[in-house]
């Protein structure tokens, strides 16, 4: 099915541990995004990415790795997970992120507990 | 000063009538404005998107702009339980020596009552 999907939905981890979380888009959308979602702070811009093998960091991209080998997939990695990372975190893509075309549409997130 | 504001709520609206919701903005060089929707446990949802000023309508939903006042908001007519979640707004800022960006607000609360 055409859309944006994460993996996984639900994880819990424990502090030190790498962990990676997915995100795949069917759209052929050029940008996507990561974000983590917390009380308090609304929707937070960790990194985000122009195109293939082009990333760049958003408002908290501490303890946060990206990649995007492939225009349709751009996973999140936490080298060692803390605490402060427990949060839902969320991937869109959008067409562009200029002018009028840069409407971004959200994966169904993960939830992410950090133990 | 935040770069994207909204009253958290809740915002208590009876079945039937106007919810009005109101956001913000502090760059003036902003171009592209968004309401998203974003019931519990979910993810948000584009509702309506708004370049220019004055007023964008799509079905029960009317989104406003003023440019010059730096404020968006969004009417919802008719307004029914369904309606009942966190509304953000979500704005441009222009780019200086990176890209542009896109901000988003913490979000209002809105609860449509029978």
């Amino acid at each position: 099915d055409a859309g944006i999907t994460q993996s996984p939905r639900y994880k819990i981890t424990e502090t030190g541990r790498q962990v990676t979380l997915m995100c795949h888009q069917t759209w052929s959308h050029s940008y996507m995004f990561w974000y983590r979602q917390d009380l308090g702070h609304g929707l937070r811009l960790i990194y985000y990415s122009a195109a293939a093998d082009i990333t760049d960091k958003g408002e908290v991209p501490d303890g946060y790795v990206v990649s995007r080998s492939k225009t349709e997939n751009f996973p999140l990695t936490l080298e060692s997970a803390t605490r402060s990372q427990t949060s839902v975190y969320f991937c869109a893509s959008s067409e562009s992120y200029v002018g009028v075309y840069n409407e971004q549409f959200f994966g169904p997130g993960t939830r992410l507990t950090v133990l | 000063q935040k770069e994207v504001e909204q009253n958290s709520g809740p915002l208590s609206v009876p079945e039937g009538a106007i919810a009005s919701l109101n956001c913000t903005y502090s760059d003036r060089g902003s171009q592209s404005f968004f309401w998203y929707r974003q019931y519990s446990g979910k993810s948000p949802e584009l509702i309506m998107s708004i370049y220019s000023n004055g007023d964008k309508e799509d079905g029960r939903f009317t989104a406003q702009l003023n440019k010059a006042s730096q404020y968006v908001s969004l009417l919802i007519r008719d307004s029914q339980p369904s309606d009942s979640a966190t509304y953000l707004c979500a704005v441009n800022i222009p780019p200086d020596s990176s890209a542009s960006k896109i901000i988003f607000g913490s979000g209002t609360r809105l609860s449509i009552r029978p």
